[in-house]
């Protein structure tokens, strides 16, 4: 178990409508990432959040977006929803000490699987 | 921009063999670390090892081992005594001072 929390674990949903995604991040993780991982693909970096604040951005979509709350969750909203927006997300946590912000292996949550229909 | 090239799409190897992932990867980054991620059929994402870039050993985690040449900046990682368990795509991945860049990943068989 990774201490990482996604929920909901499926999601069904059609085109055109908005889902938001869910991501607890280990106990004492600051920084959380959310990546997307189409069917037989790698993970694409979406963006990246640390204690609240954004710090970096990868090739998210306009109708995505995200942000990290007080207590450190973190939530992806997806809007206005296509067949190809079908993907697994990943919610993952790190440490991300400022100083050293590589010293810091991410622990990935079991990720959500949407279904656009 | 940093970059992770996994130029196997796929690999198979006998139970109990060893068998090599290539990685390599393109970075102007003097601190980093580099990584391999297991993905099991269950799609879970599970570390496997890490490598500090300033260390010139290379890093070893029971039967999982990596070579790592900075100067070619290659990141290949060894399996000993494959178990049918490690069937699984394998990822490699580079983190700098921010994000995570992953491979495209390898798939990996294991044949009884």
């Amino acid at each position: 178990d990774s201490g990482v929390t996604q929920t909901p674990k499926h999601l069904i949903t059609a085109t055109g409508q908005r889902v938001t995604l869910r991501c607890s991040p280990r106990s004492g993780d600051l920084s959380v990432y959310w990546y997307q991982q189409s069917l037989d693909q790698g993970l694409q970096f979406l963006i990246q959040y640390y204690n609240g604040e954004e710090r970096a951005k990868g090739n998210i979509l306009e109708r995505f977006s995200a942000q990290q709350f007080p207590d450190l969750h973190s939530e992806l909203n997806l809007s206005s929803l296509e067949l190809g927006d079908s993907a697994l997300y990943f919610c993952a946590s790190s440490v991300g000490d400022r100083g050293n912000p590589a010293n810091s292996p991410l622990h990935f949550g079991n990720g959500t699987r949407l279904t656009v229909t | 921009a940093q970059t992770v090239t996994q130029s196997q799409p796929e690999m198979s190897v006998q139970e109990a063999e060893t068998v090599t992932l290539s990685c390599t990867y393109d970075t102007s980054e003097s601190d980093y670390y580099l990584f391999w991620y297991k993905q099991p059929p269950s799609r879970q994402m599970i570390l496997v090892i890490r490598q500090e870039a300033y260390k010139q050993q290379n890093a070893t985690e029971n039967r999982f081992s990596v070579n790592f040449q900075k100067a070619a900046k290659s990141f290949s990682l060894k399996i000993s005594d494959s178990q049918l368990g490690d069937a699984a795509m394998y990822f490699c991945a580079y983190k700098g001072a921010q994000k995570l860049v992953f491979g495209q990943g390898t798939r990996l068989t294991i044949n009884p």
